[in-house]
Parts: C-alpha cells; sequence; structure tokens
C-alpha cells in the first residue's frame, strides 16, 4: 500500500528557477492538495482539488500552479522560485465529502531556494 | 471552521496516560472534532474523530464535553513514540479533508522516559 508518494524528498533551487513537486495517491481518493509548513508553524493550504479538472486556491496560492488531470496525479509547479517558498511541502488526500473520516499525508518534499 | 486553543507544550511520563486538551468554545452543531500528530517533521498523521459522543480506537480515545466546548484525546500508555506535535481541528465533516484542514501550532508533547 503505497498511500500518498510526494517525490523529489529534497530538492535545491536557485532563486527564478522554475520546477514541479509530484504528488501521486492510489487509494482512488477524490480530494487532494497542498500545504507548506514553515518553521515552528502548522500547515498552512496552498491549492486544493475535489476531482479531476477541478482545482481551487487555498490560503496561501500566489507563486504556484496545480492541475488535476488525473484522479491519481496532483503535481504543485513552482513558477519562478524565490527564496520565501524555502519550506516542507505535503501533499494529502482524502475520500469525498460524504464519506470523509481523514486525510492521508505524504512524507513530504523539503524545499530550499538559494 | 471554529478555532482551537491547545496548549503549546506538554511533558507525560512513559507508559503513563497522556490527556490533551483541546479548547472549541464556538464549535457549532454540525462540526466535528479531528485529532491528527505529526512526528519528527513527517506527514501528519490522523488519530480519531468525534461529534458528540466519546469515541476510542487503537490508537487514542477522544473525550468530548456534554457541551461540545471542549475535549481531550487520551493516549492510555503513552510511549516514547508518541512524542510529537498534536493538532485538534474542528470542521464540518461534510466539506471533507483535503480540501483544507486548518492546523494551528498544536501542542508539542514530550514523552519522558
Amino acid at each position: 500500500n503505497a498511500g500518498v508518494t510526494q517525490t523529489p524528498k529534497f530538492q535545491v533551487l536557485k532563486t527564478g528557477q522554475s520546477m514541479t513537486l509530484q504528488c501521486a495517491q492510489d487509494m482512488n481518493h477524490e480530494y487532494m492538495s497542498w500545504y507548506r509548513q514553515d518553521p515552528g508553524m502548522g500547515l498552512r493550504l496552498i491549492h486544493y482539488s475535489v476531482g479531476a479538472g477541478i482545482t481551487d486556491q487555498g490560503e496561501v496560492p500566489n507563486g504556484y500552479n496545480v492541475s488535476r488531470s488525473t484522479t491519481e496525479d496532483f503535481p504543485l509547479r513552482l513558477l519562478s522560485a524565490a527564496p520565501s517558498q524555502t519550506s516542507v511541502y505535503f501533499c494529502a488526500s482524502s475520500r469525498g465529502a460524504r464519506t470523509y473520516t481523514e486525510a492521508f499525508f505524504g512524507q513530504g518534499t523539503r524545499l530550499t531556494v538559494v | 471552521d471554529a478555532k482551537t486553543t491547545q496548549p503549546p507544550s506538554m511533558d507525560c511520563a512513559e507508559g503513563r496516560a497522556a490527556n490533551l486538551p483541546c479548547n472549541h468554545s464556538t464549535i457549532s452543531g454540525n462540526e466535528y472534532v479531528y485529532w491528527y500528530r505529526q512526528i519528527h517533521s513527517q506527514g501528519p498523521q490522523y488519530i480519531i474523530h468525534g461529534l458528540k459522543n466519546n469515541e476510542t480506537n487503537e490508537m487514542a480515545s477522544l473525550i468530548i464535553t456534554e457541551d461540545r466546548k471542549s475535549s481531550t484525546l487520551i493516549l492510555p500508555h503513552a510511549t516514547l513514540r508518541d512524542t510529537a506535535v498534536y493538532y485538534c481541528i474542528v470542521r464540518v465533516a461534510s466539506r471533507g479533508g483535503a480540501d483544507g484542514l486548518t492546523f494551528g501550532k498544536g501542542t508539542h508533547l514530550i514523552i519522558q522516559p
């Protein structure tokens, strides 16, 4: 049971570079989301999706893009990396609203922008 | 989602019960109480949730007061592996999970040997 898989686990970027953080789940979950966690803080929602083809912004969406072309995958794109985007990024998935019990999280991607 | 208040840190001796409080005085009738924990910067892990009745599973028990304005997560026999940040989250279940759990700073529980 893979659950929620995030790649890469670690990444160093230079300011201005772009990259895509990958997230895949094998539980046929409808809902997927991306969070960032800064040191000593709780997680903050970046973007989320309630199904293939549907995405919406969370609390801190600026500088990030998402798309959801399949149920399994929900990649997060950094358009032009900035030092303020240095953080740990978590992807999560859960079943749809009427059957919700819990969200499953990946192990995180640790991103440093220099 | 209703706001929650948790102590920033707590200690507990290994083998004893760990009782983690959470205040949610503005909770509304259709909001559930959820608990997650995060061990050493890993991804958060679901523990338990409840509406108004006490709940128990293999990990923990959740006690919700009759007026639902506060709750307590109980880890019955804490081990060193239970050292983590514990988050109390209140939300409407019908909104699902991955569309936005609101994480505060949680309680850093330290289990002492």
